[in-house]
């Protein structure tokens, strides 16, 4: 069965230091890809996704970038924090059939002081 | 303009009582899909039901069910016999076909509590 993860489970960052959040997938090939910003109490924002790897899609202009150096790895990166990017990052995988159900991570709690 | 719009941010339910969330959308698309999650004080995203645009019936699983009215452009969710432990958010959200493949648009949410 797939099951996909997501580290670190909460972080706690200075303004200006950088990010990278990890995100992998097992049990399935080629997947889609996603990144998801939530901020509290509210719905889910795309960020970034990815049909293959080093292909790369941006919903957002913002200062966080994505990148997945293999098929089942995605990872979240900023080279400098700001406090509007606090929030929980979630990442999810889909396969295009039947229906393309996205499946989620247990997310990234980010807390940027 | 709001693609996906779930009106109640907060409902109560009696322990073993049905309750419907609503939500309404919009698309011009023919095809597409319709997604409710379930989001407890974990924060996980927990994949509930699906409905595909041409689907002629209902989904059904356990005790989700999908109202799926196309020519109102709704998608209700109905949790049948509420339970303590369906307390939590949930989204309804759409499938769309976006630049190289099938993005989804959330709602906003609806915080369920059930009731003792």
């Amino acid at each position: 069965s797939q099951t996909i993860h997501q580290w670190p489970a909460t972080l706690v960052q200075p303004v200006g230091s950088p990010l990278s959040l990890e995100c992998t997938v097992e049990g399935t090939s080629n997947p889609n890809l996603y990144w998801y910003r939530q901020a509290a109490g509210r719905g889910l924002q795309l960020l970034f996704y990815s049909v293959g790897i080093g292909q790369i899609s941006s919903e957002v202009p913002q200062n966080l970038s994505a990148s997945r150096p293999q098929d089942r790895q995605f990872i979240l990166s900023s080279k400098k924090l700001l406090l509007s990017d606090s929030g929980f990052y979630l990442c999810a995988w889909s396969v295009q059939k039947p229906t393309d159900t996205q499946y989620f991570g247990p997310g990234t709690r980010l807390t940027v002081l | 303009a709001q693609k996906i719009t779930q009106t109640q941010p907060g409902m109560f339910v009696q322990e073993k009582e049905a309750v419907t969330l609503d939500c309404t959308y919009d698309t011009s698309d023919q095809s597409y899909g319709l997604f409710w999650y379930k989001q407890p004080s974990s924060g996980e995203m927990i994949f509930l039901i699906y409905q595909g645009s041409y689907d002629e019936q209902n989904a059904t699983e356990g005790r989700y069910s999908l109202n799926f009215q196309k020519a109102r452009k709704s998608a209700n969710l109905v949790i049948s016999a509420s339970q303590l432990g369906d307390s939590a958010m949930y989204f309804c959200a759409m499938r769309e076909r976006r630049n190289a493949g099938n993005m989804l648009t959330f709602g906003g949410g609806t915080r369920l509590m059930v009731k003792p």
